[in-house]
């Protein structure tokens, strides 16, 4: 079954400081893997888009890494700021079709 | 910047009514979709459009709902006799390509609200 999982849930940091969020994926054949940053109660705005044959990809201070191996993805925040607090949600889409499966998303916290 | 607009922002309708929920997707995109997100829950698809045709669509999208170009702009998400759980955040989104190019842009989403 198409799955997407990330991890952690939840995510508490400073004002100043990293966090790196996970994301597994069950998605076959693979075609894409994005990351998308959603506030509460907007639509969801693309970070980064990475297809099989990348392995990172930066937007700013967002840098996105892919592991098709394993089937794993992370997305890394440099020097965060208030209003990096959102939902960070992880898409993946399955060739040969247009479906798309959405993880659950984790919830970043910045505190100053 | 281009964007995909939705209207209504915000309906509540009463179980069994029809509601039409709206959507101008970004002007050179050729392919469109809505999702649906329950509160506190995960984005979910729902279908996907091109060529005046569905493309592809999830175990949602069952009869009760309906999807149309209506015209050369609009893209519209029709739900008849609408239940309790249908209340959710409905969102509209374009992209000019599929697949590994096709970047998906969101519109900010129709939340329905089912009394």
């Amino acid at each position: 079954k198409n799955q997407v999982e990330q991890s952690p849930q939840s995510l508490i940091i400073l004002e100043g400081k990293n966090c790196t969020l996970q994301c597994n994926y069950t998605v076959s054949p693979f075609s894409n893997l994005r990351w998308y940053k959603q506030d509460t109660g907007r639509g969801p705005v693309s970070l980064t888009i990475m297809t099989f044959s990348e392995n990172t990809k930066s937007n700013g201070r967002y840098t996105a890494t892919l592991d098709a191996d394993t089937k794993q993805s992370s997305l890394h925040i440099t020097a965060s700021q208030l209003s990096d607090s959102a939902s960070y949600i992880c898409v993946v889409s399955a060739t040969g079709g247009f479906k798309t499966i959405f993880g659950a998303g984790t919830r970043l916290f910045v505190k100053a | 910047e281009p964007e995909v607009t939705q209207t209504p922002s915000h309906q509540v309708t009463q179980m069994g009514q029809e509601v039409i929920l709206r959507c101008v997707p970004i002007s050179n995109h050729l392919y469109f979709y809505w999702y649906r997100q329950i509160l506190g829950q995960k984005v979910e698809f729902l279908v996907s459009f091109y060529n005046n045709e569905i493309s592809e669509k999830s175990e949602i999208f069952d009869d009760q709902f309906s999807v149309e170009r209506p015209d050369g702009s609009n893209f519209t998400l029709k739900i008849r006799s609408t239940k309790l759980e249908d209340s959710a955040m409905y969102f509209c989104a374009s992209s000019e390509n599929w697949g590994d190019t096709g970047e998906l842009f969101f519109g900010e989403g129709s939340r329905l609200t089912v009394l």
